[in-house]
């Protein structure tokens, strides 16, 4: 139980364009999903937290205009990356969490910007 | 503000010994979560184990065992009889229990153990 998949796994794109990140819990239902970015050979930081039926909550530093989470639903979250350019390239990790604290991983999303 | 620290960047070892990977957080909450989590090559977090602030006491699960000590603010990650599958990178992290429970990452140890 508790599986949280992600889609694509990888993607390349041209700069420019915009890419969506689907997270969906895949046998649970998620009261909060979280957006993490890991650069090569650094640590996981939190982009913002995300709440079903609610705006996101962006960390300090992250542009909101540019990293869209849309939260529709208890099972899917989506982040768009707008006008992706080369300092974008990551890898971008969701998770998903039940009330009462757990976080759930999903497998992770390679970005690279063209 | 929440940290967590991992002063160990790389670790190399040779198969069959023992290693120590380290954890040093700080915290102004009075309950948390500590967390280690592994990520091989292929960059799924894998969960290793989660520790409530209230409980001190040590666990072992197979080879791996896990010194929690509130007292010096560490929580430290022991991997008995290294095996090659070990190989990876290793991140803490610090949890909230109240508000928005967001975790905080370490920098991550990178791991090989060499056959």
């Amino acid at each position: 139980g508790a599986v949280v998949s992600q889609h694509p796994s990888r993607v390349i794109c041209k700069s420019g364009t915009s890419v969506k990140i689907e997270c969906r819990s895949l046998d649970f239902q998620a009261t909060t999903m979280f957006w993490y970015r890991q650069f090569p050979k650094q640590s996981l930081m939190l982009m913002a937290t995300s709440n079903e039926g609610s705006k996101a909550t962006y960390e300090q530093g992250v542009e909101k205009d540019k990293f869209l989470i849309n939260h529709a639903s208890l099972t899917l979250s989506t982040l768009t990356v707008t006008s992706a350019h080369p300092e974008d390239s990551s890898f971008y990790i969701c998770s998903a969490s039940v009330a009462g604290f757990e976080q759930f991983f999903g497998p992770g999303t390679r970005l690279t910007v063209l | 503000a929440q940290k967590v620290t991992q002063a160990q960047t790389e670790i190399s070892v040779v198969e069959k010994e023992d290693v120590t990977l380290d954890c040093v957080y700080e915290t102004r909450d009075t309950t948390y979560y500590l967390f280690w989590y592994k990520q091989p090559p292929s960059g799924e977090l894998v969960f290793l184990i989660r520790r409530n602030s209230f409980d001190e006491q040590n666990e072992i699960s197979g080879r791996y065992s896990w010194n929690f000590q509130k007292s010096t603010s560490s929580f430290n990650f022991t991997i008995t009889a290294s095996q090659v599958v070990d190989s990876a990178v290793y991140f803490c992290a610090l949890g909230q229990i109240q508000g928005a429970q967001k975790l905080v990452f370490g920098q991550g140890t990178r791991l090989t153990i060499n056959p």
